[in-house]
C-alpha cells in the first residue's frame, strides 16, 4: 500500500528566510504523480506545486521548487524569500488511483 | 460558479442523527471526489464519481456513509445514525479530466461536522 509521511509536525521561518519542508513516500509504482498543497485556516486546500515521477527535472513555481529523488522516495518542499502569508498547513500528497495525504507540516512565519 | 462549493460549512448533529452533505463542483468537471480530514490530520479519501457513476467507494468508513451524484453534478454525502467518531472536516473535490491521475483537484472549503 501507498503510504506518505511528513515527519515535521511543525516548522517555523523568518520572513524573508528559506525553508524546507520534508516527504516521503512508499510505491512500488513506477509512473505517479505528487503534489503539494496547503491549507490555510479557511480549510481550502490550494495545490502548490506537482511532480511527474517519470520527469528528473524538478519542479519550480515562483518561490516554490521541489527537491524529487525517485531513489530514495524523496519530495522536498523549498519555500524561498518566506512571506506572512505562507503560514498554514502543508499537505504532501501522492496519486496513482486517488489522492494520499501525508500528515502535514504546520509552517509558522514570524516577522 | 467560480469554484467547488459546499453546504454548510458548519454542522451539529446529535448522536443517532441522518446528515447530508452537499458538494457543488466546477461547471463541466467530470471528477468528483469526497474526503474526511479528522482534526490535525490529513484528508482521507472516501469516493470517487466519473459522471454519474461511483467508480470507487473503498474509503467508505461503514455503510452508514453514502454518496450519490445522480446527474452527474452536485453530490450529497449522506452519514445516517451518526456516531462522534464521525466529526471531522468533509472536504469535496472536483477535476476535469476522465483521468485524475495527474490533474489537480480543486478542493471546496469543507463542511465541519461535529456529533455531540
Amino acid at each position: 500500500a501507498q503510504t506518505v509521511t511528513q515527519s515535521q509536525p511543525e516548522m517555523s521561518v523568518q520572513e524573508a528566510e528559506t525553508v524546507t519542508l520534508s516527504c516521503t513516500y512508499d510505491t512500488s509504482e513506477s509512473d505517479y504523480y505528487l503534489f503539494w498543497y496547503k491549507q490555510p485556516p479557511s480549510r481550502q486546500m490550494i495545490l502548490v506545486i506537482r511532480q511527474e515521477a517519470y520527469k528528473q527535472q524538478n519542479a519550480t513555481e515562483n518561490r516554490f521548487s521541489v527537491n524529487f529523488q525517485k531513489a530514495a522516495k524523496s519530495f522536498s518542499l523549498k519555500i524561498s524569500d518566506s512571506q506572512l502569508g505562507d503560514a498554514a498547513m502543508y499537505f504532501c500528497a501522492y496519486n496513482t488511483d486517488k489522492l494520499i495525504f501525508g500528515t502535514g507540516t504546520r509552517l509558522q512565519v514570524f516577522p | 460558479g467560480a469554484g467547488v462549493s459546499q453546504s454548510p460549512r458548519y454542522k451539529v448533529a446529535k448522536r443517532g442523527q441522518d446528515v447530508a452533505l452537499r458538494c457543488d463542483p466546477i461547471s463541466g468537471h467530470v471528477s468528483l471526489f469526497w474526503y474526511q480530514q479528522a482534526l490535525g490530520q490529513g484528508p482521507e479519501f472516501l469516493t470517487y464519481f466519473q459522471n454519474e457513476a461511483q467508480l470507487d467507494k473503498s474509503g467508505l468508513p461503514s455503510d452508514r456513509f453514502f454518496a450519490e451524484r445522480p446527474e452527474g453534478s452536485v453530490s450529497t454525502l449522506k452519514i445516517q445514525r451518526t456516531q462522534q467518531e464521525d466529526s471531522a472536516v468533509y472536504l469535496c473535490a472536483s477535476s476535469f479530466p476522465r483521468s485524475f491521475f495527474s490533474y489537480e483537484q480543486y478542493f471546496g472549503p469543507g463542511t465541519r461536522l461535529t456529533v455531540t
